[in-house]
Formats: structure tokens, sequence, C-alpha cells
């Protein structure tokens, strides 16, 4: 069966420090994979989405990049970060395929301080 | 673009009491529909899906029924109960089945 990894769990980071989160999905080859921001209490905010190896969407122009240097390993990343970061950082996976779901890891809070 | 509006929370509700979390969308072509469900802390999990016109996904006793008429995909539940308290997620794909939008999220609190 296919798993998704995410870790940290939770991480407090001071302003201006480097940022890395790291996904990973086991059982599946080549899944689309997503970096999505929730800030407190709103919504899903798509930050970057993979369709394979090197290959990176980014739908919010803002202080992070996404890698993707293996096809089931997927990098968050900061060089500085602020503290409009802030929020909970969800990576997911889907087959690519229509009529399939999208499949989500548990989760990161990040504080930036 | 495709879009999903969600009803907007919080929404709170006694014990055994009737749910329903409207979702209306917006897509171009024959979009897919989901229902989330997510929990203090947690990630999202997959309640229940819909993949053509008159579908019905169900799970857990929670119900919605792809109506393409009105471009909705209504969350139910008969009898809600205290660990159904959770934030909801109504979303959608398109054709593709590349990208997923998600509605703003609806708070349900059960209270005994």
């Amino acid at each position: 069966s296919q798993t998704i990894h995410q870790w940290p769990a939770t991480l407090v980071q001071p302003v201006g420090s480097p940022l890395s989160l790291e996904c990973t999905v086991e059982g599946t080859s080549n899944p689309n994979l997503y970096w999505y921001r929730q800030a407190a209490g709103r919504g899903l905010q798509l930050l970057f989405y993979s369709v394979g190896i090197g290959q990176i969407s980014s739908e919010v122009p803002q202080n992070l990049s996404a890698s993707r240097p293996q096809d089931r390993q997927f990098i968050l990343s900061s060089k500085k970060l602020l503290l409009s970061d802030s929020g909970f950082y969800l990576c997911a996976w889907s087959a690519g395929q229509v009529n399939t779901e999208a499949f989500f890891g548990q989760g990161t809070r990040l504080t930036v301080v | 673009g495709d879009s999903v509006t969600q009803m907007e929370g919080p929404v709170t509700l006694s014990e055994e009491a009737f749910l329903t979390i409207n979702c209306t969308y917006t897509a171009t072509g024959y979009p897919s529909l989901f229902w989330y469900v997510q929990y203090p802390g947690e990630g999202l999990q997959l309640l229940l899906k819909a993949t053509k016109a008159d579908d019905k996904g169900s799970n857990k006793g929670f119900e919605a029924t792809y109506r393409k008429e009105t471009t909705s995909f209504h969350l139910e539940k008969g009898s809600v109960q205290v660990s159904d308290s959770a934030v909801y997620f109504c979303a959608l794909s398109v054709n593709t089945g590349n990208q997923f939008y998600f509605g703003t999220g609806t708070s349900l609190t059960v209270i005994p």
C-alpha cells in the first residue's frame, strides 16, 4: 500500500533562518506531488506541484521554493524565513489520473519567531 | 477558472442533529468531486468522492451527491456524533487529475 511521510511534525525557527521540509511517498511510482500551506483558521493554499522529477510548478510567488530530486521525494525550502511563513504545511500525492484523489501527509506546524 | 465555494462556518450542532454543509463548484469539463475531513493537528483524510453526475459518495454515515444541474456536492449526515467534530473541505479535480481545488473549509463542532 502507498504511504506518505512528512517531517518534521513541528518546527520553530527564527526569522532569517533557512528551512527544509521533506516529504517522501512509498508504494507508488511517478506520483504527482503537492505542497500546500494552511494559515490558522483558513483554507488550503497550493504552493507548488510537480508531475515529475525536476518539474515544479509554482502557484504563488513567495519566499519559498520546491525541489524534486527523486521520483518520490519532494522538498520545500527557504533561504530566509519571514514571520509570514508561519503556518501548517501539508504535502500530498496523487496518481495523476482522472478521478483519483489526493492523499495527504500529517503536516508540519512551522512557527517563525 | 475552476473553483469551489463552501458554506462558511463555524457550525455547532447538538449530538444526533442533522448535518448539511453546502458546496458548489465552477469547473471546465467534468470534474471529480471530493469531501475531506481534517481533525485537529492532522492532515486531510478523504471522506468520500464522486466522479460523475448523479453519483453518490458515502462513508461513515456521510453522503454527498454529484449534482451537475446545480453544480453542487452538499455533504449530509443524518445523526452527527461528538467524534465528527472536525474541519470539512470540499474539493474538485479537473480532467487531467493533476490539480485539486479546495474550498475554504467548514469547522464543525458537535456538543453532547
